[in-house]
């Protein structure tokens, strides 16, 4: 089946460091791939995407590349900042018209 | 556009009271999505639409749950009757068919307790 798994946080960094979280999924076929973040109190934002293999989707200084060989769309940024204290959910669409199945979110915490 | 928009935000009811959540999806979007967020189990999916059909409600937990789509614009999402173990944060989200490349829009969730 699908199914998406994500590296359990939380992940505690100081201002300016680098973030990688790891995320690395199952599908059968050509999923679509996202990241979303949702800050206290919200609901979840797209963060960023990818459709196909190879592309990298890019927002915000954030960066994630659909690699299709190792199965993965891990979520990288040179230099986080305080702001970018959220959760992180990596989620991935099977098909076209199906619903997005998600990861169970990391938490991100940064400290100035 | 004004985004998904939900209705509540917050509710706190009594165990075995009705509940209904609404939902307003973005203009022109032609899937709808239902979604509990907990901590114990993350997001899962109850519900989805397409063109007000439902589609897929294999997530909804029993028979105390229920969603309707009168039409493009509203959805609601009912429990009937209500349990503590109902508490949670329930998201709307709606998207317009891509291909398979849709983003789905999130509403700000309505925060259900049920006491």
């Amino acid at each position: 089946g699908n199914s998406v798994t994500q590296m359990e946080g939380p992940v505690t960094l100081s201002e300016e460091a680098f973030l990688t979280i790891n995320c690395t999924y199952t599908a059968t076929g050509y999923p679509s791939l996202f990241w979303y973040v949702q800050y206290p109190g919200e609901g979840l934002q797209l963060l960023l995407k990818a459709t196909k293999a190879d592309d990298k989707g890019s927002n915000k200084g954030f960066e994630a590349t659909y690699r299709k060989e190792t199965t993965s769309f891990h979520l990288e940024k040179g230099s986080v900042q305080v702001s970018d204290s959220a959760v992180y959910f990596c989620a991935l669409n099977p098909q076209a018209g199906t619903a997005l199945i998600f990861g169970k979110g990391t938490t991100l915490s940064v400290s100035s | 556009d004004a985004g998904v928009i939900q209705s509540p935000r917050h509710e706190v009811t009594e165990m075995g009271q009705e509940v209904t959540l609404r939902c307003k999806p973005i203009s022109g979007h032609d899937y709808l999505f239902w979604y509990r967020q907990t901590m114990m189990r993350g997001l899962e999916l109850l519900i989805y639409f397409n063109n007000n059909v439902p589609i897929d409600d294999s997530g909804m937990p029993e028979d105390r749950f229920s969603a309707k789509m009168p039409n493009a614009s509203f959805s609601t999402l009912k429990i009937q009757p209500s349990e503590p173990r109902d508490s949670a944060v329930y998201f709307c989200a709606s998207s317009l068919a891509s291909g398979g490349r849709e983003t789905q829009y999130f509403g700000p969730g309505t925060r259900l307790l049920v006491l």
